[in-house]
Order: C-alpha cells, then structure tokens, then sequence
C-alpha cells in the first residue's frame, strides 16, 4: 500500500533550535509539495517541487524556511532559527502532475516553544 | 486573481441527514476541481473529482454538482454517518494549477 511516509510526526522544540521534517513520496510521483496548516490560515502551500526541482517556494519564508530534495526518494522542509509562530502542522503531499490528486502524509505536529 | 473559496466553515448536521458543502470559485480558465476529507489527525484524502465537461459526478453516498454559469460547485452527502464527520476542502485542479486549499469546511455529525 504506497503511502507518504513524514517524520517526525511530532516534534516540540525551544525558540531558536533548528528543525528538520522529512518527507517520503511515493516512488514514483514526480510532484511534491509541502503544506502547513493552522486553525487560522487553514492550509497553506509553502513550497513544490517538479522531478527533485524546487518551482515555487513563495508561500515559505525566506529567511528561516528552506525546502530540498536531494533525492526522489526524500524531501526535507528545515526551519532554522524556528519560532514560536512556526507552531502548525506540516504536511507533504506528492503526485504525478501538479494539478491532479494528491497524495498526503499524516503530517508532522511541530511545537515550538 | 483566481481564488477557490468554501461558503461556511462549520457545517453541524444529525446522523442521516443529507450534508451539502458548497465552493465557489472565480475564474473559469480551467474547471477541475478535487474535494479531499482530512479526519482528526490525518492528512487529507481525495474523495471525488470533477472536470468541466460535466454537471455532476457520483460516487458512494456523494455527488458533486458544477454549476459553470455560476461559479459554483457542491459536494453533497447521503445519509451522513458519524465517519463523515472531518473537514472538506475543495481544490482547483488541472493543466499547471498548483492545489490550494484555505481553511475548509468542518462537518460535524451529530447522533
């Protein structure tokens, strides 16, 4: 049963400490996308990528967020120094054309204290 | 700009009734769109889809209705159980269009 695998699926953190979620699409599927989600905005797109290479980061803050695929296999979103305000819920999702259905992770619940 | 946007962000109805959550988008250059259910604690799944040649689409329990002329698409549940209860988003789809998916619309089941 071929699913997106995400860690951690949970993570509590102190201001300022350096976090790294990691995504597993499923083989195959050239697209992925990271999402976060919060009770007030909902779910946002932050970044995607189109086989391994980065399209559109422009939902991600620069200066703290980073999102790479070093390989089709693996997917990592990096938040560096992390914020309080960066307390949501991250998922990734992957698929075989932007615009069609995807795939979701369970996400990952990141707290920072 | 396009925005694909849900009416009401809390829909409460009793177990059996028939739920209906509406969307509305604003552009018609490409109509195609996908509702996903995210249940507590998951990620959100597909459900249904459908694609602008068509005025309604059915599935288990669910139909979808695409009022072009409008703008205007709903998602409609039969005799909703307690394991429909979750958040619906719809989404936009096809060609380059990047899936996006605001708050949603919480459907809670009352017994």
């Amino acid at each position: 049963d071929a699913r997106v695998t995400q860690t951690p699926r949970h993570k509590v953190t102190e201001m300022g400490q350096e976090v790294t979620m990691r995504c597993q699409p499923i083989l195959g599927h050239n697209t992925v996308f990271w999402y976060r989600q919060t009770m007030m905005q909902g779910l946002e797109l932050l970044a995607y990528f189109r086989n391994r290479a980065p399209l559109d980061d422009s939902g991600m803050p620069k200066d703290r967020f980073s999102a790479e695929m070093p390989d089709a296999t693996l997917a990592t979103l990096k938040i560096q120094p992390s914020e309080p305000r960066d307390s949501a819920v991250y998922f990734c999702a992957s698929g075989f054309e932007e615009g069609f259905e995807l795939f979701f992770g369970e996400g990952s619940r990141l707290t920072v204290l | 700009g396009e925005s694909v946007g849900l009416h009401l962000p809390t829909l409460s109805v009793q177990e059996g009734d028939n739920s209906i959550i509406n969307c509305a988008y604003s552009n018609s250059a490409s109509d195609y769109f996908i509702w996903y259910k995210q249940e507590s604690g998951k990620g959100p799944q597909f459900i249904i889809d459908i694609r602008s040649n068509m005025d309604k689409r059915q599935g288990q329990r669910v139909t979808v209705l695409l009022n072009k002329t409008v703008k205007h698409l709903s998602l409609q549940i039969a005799a909703t159980q307690p394991g429909d209860s979750a958040v619906y988003f719809c989404a936009r789809g096809g060609g380059s269009y990047i899936p996006t998916f605001g708050r949603g619309t919480s459907l809670i089941v009352h017994p």
